[in-house]
């Protein structure tokens, strides 16, 4: 079964410098979820598109941005990198609640591992 | 908002043998999922078993089983038969439900618990 694909698996970047991940969620699942786990730490939500529309947002600094395209794709981007920013970023998908009555599962990819050195 | 506790940092159990974790949760709502999820060393997240809070009857996945107290807010996971593939962090994980009457389908997680199986 296809399965949520996130790209690249490894970044490495240097402070100030710019990172895009990308995010591309399992066929016909419209509904997708971004989740920043830091070393030693639980998934934070950062943001979540429904119909390329943002749903929801969570603690998402300002320096980060994201998106979710026609093909509901999504790209979260994030500039002037700090040190910080260094984490596993996880996207999932899902199809929306209200065509399941509320069950769904959120599915989530591999990851995208960021090291900002 | 809702919050999610897990007072167990580590476990250990061993081979064959029984292990419970724990969860506790804090929300205002009374319709809503939880979950588990079960982080290997590869950092994958993995949906082990979920519950709706409507459901009175407890999830079970095979050797997996949860104990729902909803009004005592205590979600626990408990594995049977401990195989080595079952050494992981594992999350527990909270998700309010479509008629809470918002948008907030966010998962919020607890801090982890790193469980060991010895062989």
């Amino acid at each position: 079964a296809a399965g949520v694909i996130q790209s690249p698996r490894h970044l490495i970047k240097e402070k100030r410098e710019t990172a895009t991940l990308k995010c591309y969620p399992i066929p016909r699942h419209d509904t997708v979820y971004w989740y920043q786990q830091g070393p030693g730490q639980d998934p934070q939500f950062l943001i979540s598109f429904y119909e390329k529309m943002q749903s929801d947002k969570g603690s998402i600094p300002d320096r980060f941005s994201a998106q979710q395209f026609s093909d509901y794709h999504s790209e979260l981007n994030m500039s002037s990198l700090e040190l910080g920013d260094s984490a596993l970023y996880f996207c999932a998908s899902s199809v929306p609640p209200a065509r399941l009555a509320g069950k769904y599962e959120q599915y989530f990819g591999p990851g995208t591992r960021l090291t900002v050195t | 908002a809702q919050t999610v506790t897990q007072s167990q940092p580590e476990m250990s159990v061993q081979e064959a043998e029984t292990v419970t974790l724990s969860c506790t949760y804090d929300t205002s709502e009374s319709d809503y999922y939880l979950f588990w999820y079960k982080q290997p060393p590869s950092r994958q997240m993995i949906l082990v078993i979920r519950q709706e809070a409507y459901k009175q009857q407890n999830a079970t996945e095979n050797r997996f089983s949860v104990n729902f107290q909803k009004a005592a807010k205590s979600f626990s996971l408990k594995i049977s038969d401990s195989q080595l593939g079952d050494a992981a962090m594992y999350f527990c994980a909270y998700r309010s439900a479509w008629n809470s009457g918002g948008s907030n389908y966010k998962l919020t997680f607890g801090k982890g618990t790193l469980l060991t199986v010895n062989p």
